[in-house]
């Protein structure tokens, strides 16, 4: 069965920086495409950003270009969001998810999400 | 980017009783080069991720009971429940791709009456 552990969440303050991290594992990881989606308390999904199974080409949400930066390792099946300059807006919970395909496509697999909170 | 709009934002229906949620794109999300609307639903409960329900507007993710189905084209596409069940109370989602901006509906709480 496929599993995606997020971990690397917490409190921060405004300005400060994150990294998450999502362990993969039971697919081959580097044929898909991953990406993360959060969802503020109470709210709808938002989607972050995206990268192709090679790590050749990413995407972001105009909210969060130029501040976060989606990564991942295929030698060690995990996926990364290194998050810089946070703000209040980007308290959420972050879920990490996998692509049905190498493409953009829809997502068949999400993780249990890990709570960020940006406050003062 | 393109917006998706989901109609209604919450929707009561009773117990063995048809519920149907609308989507609509703001631009087509249909690839004429292969013929697929790029268009997908979800479904989550309190304390979940969301679970794939529906890919392609219309296949069905392996698993998903035959009572959800999916329809349309283009702009404007319908998930339908065809005989609610109490384990279907979730808040449901709509999904586009067909942008590298993917972008959802704001959701559709399902709940019973």
């Amino acid at each position: 069965e496929v599993q995606l552990l997020e971990s690397g969440g917490g409190f921060v303050q405004p300005g400060g920086s994150l990294r998450l991290s999502c362990a993969a594992s039971e697919f081959t990881f580097s044929s898909y495409a991953m990406s993360w989606v959060r969802q503020a308390p109470g709210k709808g999904l938002e989607w972050v950003s995206s990268i192709r199974g090679s790590g050749g080409a990413t995407y972001y949400a105009d909210s969060v270009k130029g501040r976060f930066t989606i990564s991942r390792d295929n030698s060690k099946n995990s996926l990364y969001l290194q998050m810089d300059i946070l703000r209040a807006e980007d308290t959420a919970v972050y879920y990490c998810a996998k692509g049905v395909g190498s493409g953009i496509y829809s997502f068949d697999y999400w993780g249990q999400g890990t709570l960020v909170t940006v406050s003062s | 980017d393109i917006v998706m709009t989901q109609s209604p934002d919450s929707l009561a229906v009773s117990l063995g009783e048809r519920a149907t949620i609308s989507c609509k794109s703001s631009q087509s999300v249909l690839f004429t080069s292969n013929n697929k609307n790029y268009l997908a639903w979800y479904q989550q409960k309190p304390g979940q991720p969301p679970k794939l329900l529906i890919y392609w507007a219309s296949t069905r993710e392996s698993g998903v009971p035959d009572r959800f189905s999916g329809s349309g084209s283009g702009t404007d596409f319908t998930l339908t429940i065809s005989s609610l069940q109490a384990e279907d109370v979730a808040v449901y989602y709509c999904q586009q791709h067909y942008s590298s901006q993917i972008t959802f509906g704001q959701g559709t709480r399902l709940e019973i009456k």
